[in-house]
Formats: C-alpha cells, structure tokens, sequence
C-alpha cells in the first residue's frame, strides 16, 4: 500500500455512459498525476495538477475526459461518451514535489462493453 | 507515446541468477526511475537515477544511466521468485511528468 487510494478499483459501463473516477493522494503530496496503461505497456500520462491548478494534459485526453482537484486535495477523472478504446487501467500519482518518485495508487480499471 | 524501448521485452531465469535489463529513451531529462508492477496491479517506485550520477545501488538494485547513449540498464541479483513482475523504465521531463518504456516482463522461476 503505497498511501494512494483509488476508487472504484473496477468498473464496467455501456458504450456511451459517463463514468468517473477518484483519487485520494498522500496528504502532504502537492503534485498529482494521472496515467492510462492498456495491455502489455506501459502507462501513458493524462495530465497532471499542482495543488488545485492542472498544468498540462496530454494530447490523449479528448474533450471527454475532464480531471478537477478541487482545493488541492482529491481527484477526480471523469470521462463522458464512454467508447470501447477507453477500456484500460486508469491510474493516479503523486509526489511531494518535481524530480521526486511518484506514489501510485492500485489503478482502476475500466471495461466498456 | 512512449518514451522509448526496453530490452528484453521478456525475461526467464532462474531464482538465485541475475537479471539484467535495459531501457533507451529519446529526449532530455532530468532523471530515469525504474518501476515495478506486479500482475494487474499499480506500480511500485524502485529507485531513481538523476542526470548527473552514473550508477546507483539499493539492495539488489544497480542502475547505470549513459546520457550520452540515453540509455540505462537496471541489474537484479540474486534474483528471488518474488522478483517475477514487470519492469518499467520511466524518464521525468522538465515538467515533472513521466513517460514509460513497454516493460520487461520477468519470470523467475524456483
């Protein structure tokens, strides 16, 4: 257990459902991330916040998906329109600070069918 | 995008040899961490090289970074069954984020 927690761990939606994910980082951590792995690779940054402000989001992450960290705390990703190439593992970051490891959570995972 | 290739994409030993694995990358960075994931689950921090060192140890774990070559190789000894996970190379860009290899997936069989 590395601090970072996520939920939920699985999901399964339909093709055109919203969904949303949370992510609780370690409390003194200021930097979150959040990452897409699929199958046999590595994980692919999404984008990332500095306490409340979200400083880059990858050319990955269409207009459906939005990401918040209100007041610097928790996160949320949430994707709309869900399609069958969102089906992946959505995992969560943080780090006290830049050039420092980062802390993962245990994922989740999504499947739409 | 990834980053760049780690090689091999798939390890076998046995427990009690080393393991040996490399990763290459692209563009500039100010450090390469090396992660590891057991099957299905999240990604656990094992140890982070910066731009300036050369080599680094922790434990079991020795990795060398050639900036020159962008390249790195992280070496397991004595490696033990509870080993067995994948392996993941990741650089940190100047705006903290970090981009990972493909991963080595390695067996250590008893």
């Amino acid at each position: 257990d590395t601090g970072v927690s996520q939920d939920p761990r699985h999901k399964i939606t339909k093709r055109g459902q919203n969904v949303t994910f949370r992510c609780d980082p370690i409390s003194e951590h200021n930097r979150l991330y959040w990452y897409r792995q699929t199958l046999g690779q590595g994980p692919e940054f999404l984008t990332y916040f500095q306490n409340e402000a979200q400083l880059e989001k990858s050319r990955l992450l269409s207009d459906r998906f939005s990401a918040e960290r209100p007041k610097g705390s928790f996160s949320t990703l949430e994707i709309q329109r869900t399609e069958q190439g969102d089906s992946a593992m959505y995992l969560c970051a943080s780090s006290r600070r830049l050039a420092n490891e980062q802390f993962f959570g245990p994922g989740t995972r999504l499947t739409v069918l | 995008s990834q980053q760049g290739e780690e090689d091999p994409q798939a390890l076998s030993i046995q427990e009690g040899e080393n393991a040996t694995m490399n990763c290459s990358y692209k563009t500039s960075i100010n450090n390469l961490q090396w992660y590891r994931q057991n099957s299905g689950r999240g990604l656990v921090h094992l140890i982070l090289i910066r731009s300036n060192e050369r080599e680094k140890h922790s434990g079991r774990l020795r990795v060398t970074l050639d900036t020159s070559k962008k390249s790195s190789s992280l070496l397991i000894t004595a490696s033990r069954a509870a080993d067995t996970a994948s392996y993941f190379c990741a650089t940190e860009d100047q705006g903290g984020k970090l981009i990972f290899g493909q991963g080595t997936e390695l067996s250590v069989k008893p």
